[in-house]
């Protein structure tokens, strides 16, 4: 049965710095990874999508990296600012048929302090 | 481009009342469709999805169920609700196929009282 699990649960940074969030998940036959950013009592907004076969995605200031024979992800956030500050979660998509079914970490959520 | 739409944002409704959720997409055709649940403390779960009309999957045995009675339209319901049942509910949807980026809809509060 696969699982995801993202470390820290919670994370508070000062304006500015660089930080990394983690996502693990225990079975490496997955389709692709996405992860997401949900702000206090919204929905999920898209980041990244790394597909199986990549090693990295970048977007602005977001950099997610994979390592599906690990069963790992980051999110690297680069010069993190206050508009940064909420729950970021990973999710893997299974590879089972053709559901698209995602499994969801509980999410790190992030405060960045002016 | 394609949107989400999920309606009502906020709802209160007593236990045994009936419930009925709604999303649509637009600017895509036969997607995939997907209803979860986000519970406090216990991450989002996948309720139910759709891989076209009438065809309705159930992941977790529960007191709901889900309907797609047009390609690009899908509702989340209740005959009677429970105090269980309370969460914010998220729609969400993908190319058909499933394995592309998922999209959500900007979820449902729904708290039984």
């Amino acid at each position: 049965k696969q699982e995801v699990t993202q470390i820290p649960a919670a994370l508070s940074v000062p304006e500015g710095e660089n930080l990394v969030l983690n996502c693990s998940f225990t079975d490496s036959a997955i389709y692709n990874l996405q992860w997401f950013r949900q702000d206090p009592g919204k929905g999920l907004t898209s980041l990244l999508l790394i597909q199986s076969s990549q090693r990295e995605q970048t977007s602005g200031r977001l950099n997610a990296s994979l390592d599906k024979s690990s069963g790992r992800s980051t999110l690297y956030i680069a010069a993190s600012q206050p508009g940064d500050s909420a729950t970021y979660l990973c999710a893997v998509r299974v590879s089972s048929g053709n559901t698209g079914k995602l499994i969801f970490g509980q999410g790190t959520t992030l405060q960045v302090k002016p | 481009s394609q949107t989400i739409h999920q309606w009502p944002a906020t709802l209160v409704q007593p236990v045994g009342s009936p419930l009925s959720l709604e999303c649509t997409v637009e600017g895509t055709s036969n997607p995939n469709l997907y209803w979860y649940r986000q519970a406090a403390g216990r991450g989002l779960q996948l309720l139910f999805y759709s891989v076209g009309i009438g065809q309705i999957s159930s992941e977790v045995p529960q007191n709901l169920s889900a309907s797609r009675p047009q390609d690009r339209q899908f509702i989340l319901s209740s005959k009677k609700l429970l105090l269980s049942d309370s969460g914010f509910y998220l729609c969400a949807w993908s190319v058909i196929g499933g394995y592309t980026e998922a999209f959500f809809g900007q979820g449902t509060r729904l708290t039984v009282v």
